[in-house]
C-alpha cells in the first residue's frame, strides 16, 4: 500500500500571502489529521477529518482551515501568512481516527515564510 | 491538561551502548502512550505503544513500560546502532489527539 503522501514538499511564500498543502491518506483511511512541527512549539494538534466534516479542532487562529474531499484527500489553507506559521506540516492518517489508535504520517511539507 | 514531559537533547552515544530517553505524562483518564521515531527528512513512524499501566510495547530491540505509579514512559534499547539515529517522540492521547513531547535527537557514532 502507498504512504500518506503530502504535496508539495517545499513551499516559500511570503508575508500577507495565502497557501495550500495537499494531503492523501493511505487508501481506505478515512481520518486525516494535521500538524504544525516548529523548533520553539514542537509538535501541535491543527485539526482532524473524518469522511469529509471536521471532528476536532486544536488551538490555532482561523486563518488555519481545512477540508477533507469524498475520496478522503485533505487540503490545508493558511491565508494571510505570518513569518510565524514557518514550519513543517505534518499529516497523518488512520482508517477510523481517534487518538488510541495508530496515525501514519506523511513526510510533511515544510513552509518558509519571508 | 494533558501533557508529556520529554528527556532534553540531543544524546550522542557509541555504537552498541545502552540507550534511555525519559518520558512523564500527565493526563486525565488512562491514556495510551507511544513513542515515534523520525528519521531525517521523513514523517514520524510509530515505533511501540501501550495501551494500559503495566503494559510493555516492544519494536525493533526497544521496550518501553506504561507505569501508572510514576506516570512515565521511558524509552530504552539494550544496544544501539548507527541506523537508530534519529529523533524520538513520546506522545499520549488526549481526549481528541496525540500530545508530543519535544522530541529526542539520537546520534550514535560508530
Amino acid at each position: 500500500k502507498a504512504g500518506v503522501t503530502q504535496t508539495p514538499r517545499y513551499l516559500i511564500k511570503t508575508r500577507g500571502q495565502q497557501v495550500t498543502l495537499s494531503c492523501s491518506p493511505i487508501s481506505g483511511h478515512r481520518s486525516v489529521s494535521w500538524y504544525q512541527q516548529t523548533p520553539g512549539q514542537g509538535l501541535q494538534f491543527l485539526f482532524e477529518y473524518f469522511s469529509e466534516t471536521q471532528r476536532n479542532k486544536g488551538n490555532f487562529p482561523g486563518r488555519f482551515s481545512g477540508r477533507q474531499f469524498s475520496n478522503s484527500r485533505s487540503e490545508m489553507n493558511v491565508s494571510t501568512l505570518e513569518l510565524g506559521d514557518s514550519a513543517l506540516y505534518l499529516c497523518a492518517s488512520s482508517p477510523e481516527g481517534g487518538a488510541r489508535n495508530e496515525q501514519f504520517f506523511g513526510p510533511g511539507t515544510r513552509l518558509t515564510v519571508l | 491538561g494533558d501533557s508529556v514531559t520529554q528527556m532534553e537533547g540531543p544524546v550522542t552515544l557509541s555504537e552498541e551502548a545502552f540507550l534511555t530517553i525519559n518520558c512523564t505524562y500527565t493526563a486525565t483518564g488512562y491514556p495510551s502512550l507511544f513513542w515515534y521515531v523520525q528519521y531525517p527528512g521523513e514523517g514520524l513512524q510509530l515505533l511501540l505503544k501501550a495501551t494500559k499501566a503495566d503494559d510493555k510495547g516492544s519494536n525493533k530491540g526497544f521496550e518501553a513500560t506504561y507505569r501508572k505509579e510514576t506516570t512515565s514512559f521511558h524509552l530504552e534499547k539494550g544496544s544501539v546502532q548507527v541506523s537508530d539515529s534519529a529523533v524520538y517522540f513520546c506522545a499520549l492521547s488526549g481526549a481528541n489527539n496525540l500530545f508530543f513531547g519535544t522530541g529526542t535527537r539520537l546520534t550514535v557514532i560508530p
